[in-house]
């Protein structure tokens, strides 16, 4: 039983490279999550997906965008990386928003 | 915007004290609380789901409260071993999570 899966688990990029993290979860969750998690600060949620074809911003959206490609699959696209968005992303997954959720083992993105 | 705060930020007790982690949050409209464990370079770990209309939720040696009107919720960890050492998370759940900093716990064998 895997849950949540993201990939990469580790990216190193250049400022103003591009790239996708993958996330995938096999629970039949309807609602997705992406967060950030920097030192000394709690998770912030970067967007979110209440259930398939819905996507909406949260906390600190901007420099991001999300596709939720299918019920199983939320992706989270950096167009211009900069070194602000260093940080150790998550993706969750819940049933709906009401539920538990359950979290990936992050991907560590490093921009230099 | 609901805000989260966890009391206290770090916690170095000897193996067997029970440990007390608090939370407390500003928004009482959510549906539950969700605590997770995090490992060093690790993902979270839910630990416990407490309804919005329980007042508490036991596993094994944890046990965590909720008191929603007042917006706490509070972790007590039995009889801690080193294999407890980790930071704790606590998430009031209002359709999405929102964390706070986290109680990092050491238990010093």
């Amino acid at each position: 039983n895997a849950g949540v899966t993201q990939t990469p688990k580790f990216q190193v990029l250049k400022t103003g490279q591009s790239m996708t993290l993958q996330c995938a979860q096999d629970m039949n969750h309807n609602s997705m999550y992406w967060y950030r998690q920097d030192p000394g600060m709690g998770l912030r949620l970067i967007y979110y997906s209440a259930s398939e074809g819905t996507t909406d911003k949260g906390e600190v959206p901007n420099g991001y965008n999300v596709s939720r490609l299918n019920k199983r699959e939320f992706s989270l696209r950096l167009e211009s990386a900069a070194p602000s968005q260093t940080s150790v992303y998550f993706c969750a997954s819940s049933e709906k928003g009401s539920t538990e959720a359950f979290f990936g083992q992050g991907t560590r993105l490093t921009v230099v | 915007k609901q805000e989260v705060t966890q009391i206290p930020a770090a916690l170095s007790v000897p193996e067997g004290e029970n440990l007390v982690l608090n939370c407390s949050f500003t928004d009482s409209a959510i549906y539950n609380l969700q605590w997770f464990r995090q490992d060093p370079g690790k993902g979270l770990t839910s630990l416990l789901l407490i309804q919005s209309s329980q007042r508490e939720q036991t596993s094994g040696r944890l046990n965590a409260s909720l008191d929603k009107s007042s917006g706490r919720s509070t972790l007590y960890i039995a009889a801690s071993q080193p294999g407890d050492s980790a930071t704790y998370l606590c998430a009031p759940n209002d359709y999405k999570l929102s964390f706070g900093a986290g109680t990092t716990v050491t238990v010093r064998a």
